[in-house]
């Protein structure tokens, strides 16, 4: 158990719909990362808030967004969903700014399936 | 830009044979490197990382993994497969000041009785 607890575990939902996938990060840590994995593109780097900041971006498309709350809890909103939106998601936490050094703990995912 | 490059996206060794799993890397600059585990239907769990000082990085469950900076490399070995290894794993790489890891695209494990 990494600490770090994502609800829900399993989502279905359709086309065209509006998901939120949460995120609680170990205890202390600040920073939370987003990352999707999918069979075609492999585990894609989404987006990291640090204590309620955005701090770097990645392959993240327009239709998500993300953001940290005062007690470091995340949430990753997906709108206007498609069927290539289905895929794990993963949420991680690390207990400073950068995650160079120190590892990313990882949750155990949310399987987002769209019909 | 950095980036990962997993040779194999399958492997498969016998039990007790020894497990190497391929991992190169570009970096612009000095590179942090990981070995993630995700076993079935789990998160992904750190193995080994390598930062700075000693090339040869010993992680949990027996695995190793060398960092070869003239090849851009850093191979993940076991030297006997056990049957709870099989697994999908994940190479990382990361610069020494950034936020972002970049993973390869993961290689999955068999291990046959």
């Amino acid at each position: 158990d990494s600490g770090v607890t994502q609800t829900p575990k399993h989502l279905i939902t359709a086309t065209g719909q509006r998901v939120t996938l949460r995120c609680s990060p170990r205890s202390g840590d600040l920073s939370v990362y987003w990352y999707q994995q999918s069979l075609d593109q492999g585990l894609q780097f989404l987006i990291q808030y640090y204590n309620g900041e955005e701090r770097a971006k990645g392959n993240i498309l327009e239709r998500f967004s993300a953001q940290q709350f005062p007690d470091l809890h995340s949430e990753l909103n997906l709108s206007s969903l498609e069927l290539g939106d289905s895929a794990l998601y993963f949420c991680a936490s690390s207990p400073g700014l950068s995650s160079s050094y120190n590892e990313q703990f990882f949750g155990p995912g949310t399987r987002l399936t769209v019909l | 830009a950095q980036s990962v490059t997993q040779l194999g996206s399958h492997v498969s060794v016998s039990e007790g044979a020894l497990v190497l799993l391929r991992c190169n890397y570009s970096s612009s600059v000095p590179p942090y490197l990981f070995w993630y585990v995700q076993y079935p239907n789990q998160g992904l769990q750190l193995l080994l990382k390598y930062t700075t000082g000693a090339t040869l990085v010993k992680g949990i469950n027996g695995f190793e993994a060398e960092f070869k900076k003239s090849e851009t490399s850093f191979h993940l070995t076991k030297p006997s497969a056990h049957m709870s290894d099989a697994a999908e794993y994940f190479c990382a790489v990361s610069e020494n000041t950034g936020n972002q890891f970049y993973f390869g695209t993961g290689t999955s494990l068999t291990v046959i009785p």
